[in-house]
């Protein structure tokens, strides 16, 4: 049972904006700890797709932006497109867990 | 290029054990932390364990506290993840992860992951 929860999932028409939300608590996000977001298809590794809450990698499309506020952590989507459909991940760190990392519960996205 | 390549996984009754290894090329393993990440069966990621660079820290999810152990050798730029008394509950896809610094500590390079099935 992960300590972070994200929505089961989200859906949108190509072209519109979707948030994916990762609620926390005051001992992971609340605690100022790091957000990080990973996107996974079918059968393949996750991809980090965010890092440092709001950081995008090399080669990562600037319609995806991270931010954090509070015990939450949102991943939002514009100019939703096809290959966009896939699993979202967030990550984040627990100090009432012996060092842990924690990943949230994961959201579907799928494009209509 | 770099690769995270797993191996070790397989079929095993519940009680048992088994050991993975991940095999690192294309960056300095010495340099870097790395955890074990596993995803049951259409399921989500589970964080299993982390080790830093040199070896000196090492955490486990309480799922497995106690049952595993995580440990690497820089010289041979290898990963290690030894399961003792499995269950069924073990049962996932586990993959082997490096943590960025430079990225706050995420993961920026994935394996392609082992099965290990665990039944009873």
């Amino acid at each position: 049972q992960s300590v972070l929860t994200q929505p089961p999932s989200v859906s949108g028409a190509p072209g519109q904006r979707v948030t994916i939300s990762c609620t926390g608590s005051s001992s992971n996000i609340g605690a100022g700890f790091d957000v990080h977001w990973y996107q996974q298809f079918p059968g393949t590794a996750p991809k980090l797709l965010i890092y440092g809450n709001n950081n995008r990698p090399s080669g990562v499309p600037d319609r995806f932006s991270g931010s954090k506020s509070a015990t939450s952590a949102y991943l939002a989507i514009t100019g939703l497109q096809a290959e966009d459909e896939a699993d979202y991940y967030c990550q984040s760190y627990d100090n009432s867990l012996s060092g842990s990392r924690v990943f949230g519960t994961g959201t579907k996205v799928t494009v209509l | 290029e770099v690769r995270l390549v797993e191996s070790g996984g397989g079929l095993v009754e519940a009680g048992g054990s088994l050991r993975l290894s991940c095999s690192a090329s294309g960056f300095t393993f010495s340099n870097y932390e790395l955890s074990w990440v596993r995803q049951a069966p259409g399921k989500g990621l589970e964080w299993v364990s982390y080790i830093s660079h040199s070896g000196d820290t090492i955490y486990y999810a309480d799922s497995v506290k106690g049952r595993f152990t995580i440990s690497r050798d820089n010289a041979k730029k290898s990963l290690y993840l030894q399961m003792n008394n499995l269950r069924a509950e073990d049962t996932a896809l586990y993959y082997c992860a490096r943590e960025e610094q430079l990225k706050w500590l995420a993961v920026d390079y994935w394996g392609q992951g082992t099965l290990v099935t665990v039944f009873s």
